[in-house]
């Protein structure tokens, strides 16, 4: 358990839908990190918080969005649904920002179906 | 830009059997490169990690030397076992301009035999 925790664990919803995926990060913290895990494009971030400021933007699409909180947990919107956002959704903290030694410790996920 | 090449899978290993799985990196700056690992129908897990050139990350068994000369990082273990059944991850940190997000290779899926 690395202490990092998701919600929810599986998610079905329609095209053109939006949803809410929840992360809450290890005690102690800061950083909030958002990675997409497909099958063709493998795993890729997305997005990076720090203390409740974006610090760095991946590959996120515009229909896309996250935030972090004052009790440092995050959420990740995902509007106008399509087929390919179907994916495995992880969630990763860290302590610091910007410090390459710094280790990222993974939720279990959020597995999103888009039917 | 900065990236991470591993070995295509599946690897299909006997019990006992030694693993090596290759990893090769590119990056401008002075990376950190760890290991994770995932467990069918699980996140992924820290198997390991090193943060500078000649560093040997180890952990359960698995090894990987931080090779700043042939950019490597590569894994290693000297007798796998049927548990150690996954795919792993080979990754840097890139903190140079973006602020810090991991750079994953495509995975390495690993089956071992009894």
């Amino acid at each position: 358990d690395s202490g990092v925790t998701q919600t929810p664990k599986h998610l079905i919803t329609a095209t053109g839908q939006r949803v809410t995926l929840r992360c809450s990060p290890r005690s102690g913290d800061l950083s909030v990190y958002w990675y997409q895990q497909s099958l063709d494009q493998g795993l890729q971030f997305l997005i990076h918080y720090y203390n409740g400021e974006e610090r760095a933007k991946g590959n996120i699409l515009e229909r896309f969005s996250a935030q972090q909180f004052p009790d440092l947990h995050s959420e990740l919107n995902l509007s106008s649904l399509e087929l390919g956002d179907s994916a495995l959704y992880f969630c990763a903290s860290s302590v610091f920002s910007g410090i390459s030694t710094d280790t990222q410790y993974f939720g279990p996920g959020t597995r999103l179906t888009v039917l | 830009g900065n990236s991470v090449t591993q070995m295509e899978g599946p690897v299909t290993l006997s019990e006992e059997a030694f693993l090596t799985i290759n990893c090769t990196y590119t990056a401008t700056g002075y990376p950190s490169l760890f290991w994770y690992v995932q467990y069918p129908g699980e996140g992924l897990q820290l198997l390991l990690k090193a943060t500078k050139a000649d560093d040997k990350g180890s952990n359960k068994g698995f090894e990987a030397t931080y090779r700043k000369e042939t950019t490597s990082f590569h894994l290693e273990k000297g007798s796998v076992q049927v548990s150690d059944s996954a795919v792993y991850f080979c990754a840097l940190s890139d903190y140079g301009g973006s602020q810090g997000n991991l750079i994953f290779g495509k995975g390495t899926k690993l089956s071992v035999k009894p």
